[in-house]
């Protein structure tokens, strides 16, 4: 089984600044690693993904995460936020497991608000 | 292409009724799930579909929530009887595969609330 913790629940920036979110995985197999992001009133957004090769992920909206095996983290960055960045952002894990079936699992997110 | 959708989008009810979740997936799509996003929380998986059939609905509760996905393609939820707890956003996303390198699509969800 894995888990995500999130460390943050809610993180207020100053636009343009920059931003990291935080998130620790523990499994006991290898592991998918993705972000998705939620805006007020829809569903989640994916933002990026790991499976393999580069730890350095690149996304969309300008946003990217670096895998870190050995500190079993995900975390993730933007160089300048934009009032529109505010939003939910989820990490989650999934185990990498022949034939499917592996859930993927979230952690309870972090609530990035932007302020001017 | 388009999203997947859902409906309806927002439902009150009393506790002890019934209702239920209509989710149809992005075209082509043959894994779809429901999750359960109760408020401050993150996704929680109830029940996952490949085409027809059940992967896994090891976190549903059997006694009161039911799903079906008869021809492998929209899929229903149904809860009956509903209890407070049951408050939450129901989230329907599909995939092509199940593969753990494929990316789940989400529709915007239905926002249950229970009095």
């Amino acid at each position: 089984a894995q888990s995500v913790t999130q460390l943050d629940s809610q993180v207020p920036v100053f636009e343009e600044a920059p931003v990291e979110l935080r998130c620790n995985y523990s499994s006991s197999v290898s592991v998918y690693l993705f972000w998705y992001v939620q805006y007020p009133n829809q569903g989640l957004q994916l933002l990026l993904k790991y499976l393999s090769g580069s730890t350095l992920v690149k996304g969309i909206n300008g946003f990217e995460a670096e895998f870190n095996k050995s500190q079993t983290s995900f975390h993730l960055r933007k160089p300048s936020v934009h009032i529109s960045d505010t939003a939910e952002y989820f990490c989650a894990v999934k185990g990498v497991v022949t034939g499917g079936g592996n859930k993927l699992t979230f952690g309870t997110g972090t609530q990035l608000k932007v302020e001017l | 292409e388009a999203g997947v959708a859902q409906s309806p989008r927002y439902k009150i009810i009393e506790k002890r009724q019934s209702v239920a979740f209509w989710c149809n997936p992005i075209s082509g799509h043959a894994t779809l799930y429901w999750y359960q996003q109760i408020l401050g929380q993150g996704p929680k998986l109830l029940i996952q579909f490949q085409n027809n059939g059940v992967v896994d609905d090891s976190q549903l509760p059997k006694d009161r929530f039911s799903a079906e996905r008869l021809k492998g393609v929209d899929s229903t939820l149904k809860i009956q009887p509903a209890k407070l707890e049951d408050s939450a956003v129901y989230l329907c996303a599909s995939s092509k595969g199940q593969g753990g390198d494929q990316p789940q699509h989400f529709g915007d969800g239905t926002r249950l609330s229970i009095l």
